[in-house]
């Protein structure tokens, strides 16, 4: 079936190196592709969101990145600071009337001093 | 504050009882979510309304009952719990006709022993 995945379970970054997760993502059809970080006993929290007719968007230390051609989507984050450490995950969506966010696995991103 | 809210936090219960999950959200959205968290920290969709209609149901076991009073509150019955359930469950709300940017409660781990 349609699936959002990532490649690394695990992601280690010093302290103000910039960090890049990945993910890769199987429905073409999809229209909005979000990036959530999730603190530890919190719920997810949204981060940024690209339209799929876009290949690029930037927040504040975020950019992310999304390449149709071949399914892939990442986050970029600049100068990595320890409360950056969380699990972040992709996730797509499909407007319409069962629109609904379908998530990908995470990857757990470590900051170190 | 604006926010997702929901109640308990933590619920530990034996196999075989009835429990609930509240969940409200003075967000001013239309839609809600209950989406279950497992213990890889994979994220999925249960349910969706709208407007108290039922628009989503991922394939849930008939023992999880969704109740929605108003476009406010939406809660989550479980019976006759199994081990399988123990898992930490998310309850969310959006505008539909806006792609992105659900709003995640807390969460509620639910633990059957």
């Amino acid at each position: 079936g349609e699936s959002v995945g990532l490649h690394l379970p695990t992601l280690s970054v010093q302290e103000g190196d910039n960090s890049i997760i990945n993910c890769a993502y199987s429905n073409s059809a999809s229209d909005y592709f979000i990036w959530y970080k999730q603190e530890s006993g919190k719920g997810p929290q949204f981060i940024i969101d690209i339209r799929s007719n876009m290949d690029k968007r930037q927040g504040q230390r975020v950019t992310v990145l999304l390449n149709k051609t071949v399914k892939h989507l990442s986050l970029q984050i600049a100068a990595t600071q320890p409360g950056d450490s969380a699990v972040y995950f992709c996730a797509e969506i499909t407007t319409g009337t069962a629109s609904k966010l379908t998530f990908g696995t995470g990857t757990r991103l470590q900051v170190t001093l | 504050d604006t926010a997702v809210s929901q109640t308990p936090k933590y619920l530990v219960t034996q196999m075989g009882n009835d429990k609930s999950i509240k969940c409200e959200q003075n967000l001013g959205h239309d839609t809600m979510y209950w989406y279950k968290q497992d213990s890889k920290k994979f994220l999925k969709i249960m349910f969706s309304y709208n407007n108290k209609e039922l628009i989503i149901n991922e394939t849930v076991p008939n023992r999880f009952s969704p109740k929605s009073p108003d476009k406010a509150h939406l809660n989550l019955h479980i019976n006759s719990l199994e081990l399988g359930d123990s898992a930490v469950y998310f309850c969310a709300s959006s505008h539909k006709d806006r792609a992105s940017g659900y709003t995640f409660g807390s969460g509620t781990r639910l633990t059957v022993v």
